[in-house]
């Protein structure tokens, strides 16, 4: 198993540009997070899905859309990049929520806006 | 507003002393704490899940306690090695809410 795969893995875009992140996992998982790490922080999550079809805000949305199209597959689109989206983007996914939300990641992808 | 915080940022520490790095929240209304490790440059690997109601979990040189009502987590360290170098995460998942909340980490750093 791959478990959780991100593509690509670094990106240099310019301000106003647009791109899409990709997040492909192999476990079955009904449960897809993306989040952001930036320098002396936290995670923070950016929008997540609960399963195929479904996508739902997390704690910071401005700026980005997602679409979970196939079960295996979860998207973070960037429409118009800014030099705040400057940062480490991690996937994850997870087979249950709650108690039993043990979240597995990606590898990140770390993007940088001109 | 669930805020977690981690102290301290950085631990740097001789080859085989046991440690232990602290992880403390703000709302005990939570599902579950994990802790995470993050390789420089890499993704997270979880390390140990405790759900709320238990209070500890071990894996090898590892033990993870959960204090619910006081908000704070511990993560015990035996005989670290340098291969312990790393940075340490830990996570909770609030009630009726998957918007998990992290804190920032300690970056331990084990020198031979």
């Amino acid at each position: 198993n791959a478990g959780v795969t991100q593509t690509p893995k670094f990106r240099v875009l310019k301000t106003g540009q647009s791109m899409t992140l990709l997040c492909a996992q192999d476990m079955n998982h009904e449960y897809m997070y993306w989040y952001r790490q930036d320098p002396g922080m936290g995670l923070r999550l950016i929008h997540y899905s609960v399963g195929e079809g479904t996508t739902a805000k997390g704690e910071v949305p401005d700026g980005y859309n997602v679409s979970r199209l196939k079960k295996q597959n979860f998207l973070l689109g960037l429409e118009s990049a800014a030099p705040s989206q400057t940062s480490v983007y991690f996937c994850a996914s997870s087979y249950m929520a709650g108690t039993y939300n043990e979240q597995f990641f990606g590898p990140g992808t770390r993007l940088t806006v001109l | 507003k669930q805020e977690v915080t981690q102290i301290p940022a950085a631990l740097s520490v001789p080859e085989g002393e046991n440690l232990v790095l602290n992880c403390s929240f703000t709302d005990s209304a939570i599902y579950n704490l994990q802790w995470f490790r993050q390789d420089p440059g890499k993704g997270l690997t979880s390390l140990l899940l405790i759900q709320s109601s238990q209070r500890e979990q071990t894996s090898g040189r590892l033990n993870a306690s959960l204090d619910k009502s006081s908000g704070r987590s511990t993560l015990y360290i035996a005989a670290s090695q340098p291969g312990d170098s790393a940075t340490y995460l830990c996570a909770v998942t609030p009630y009726n809410n998957n918007d998990m909340r992290f804190g920032a980490g300690t970056r331990l750093t084990v020198k031979p």
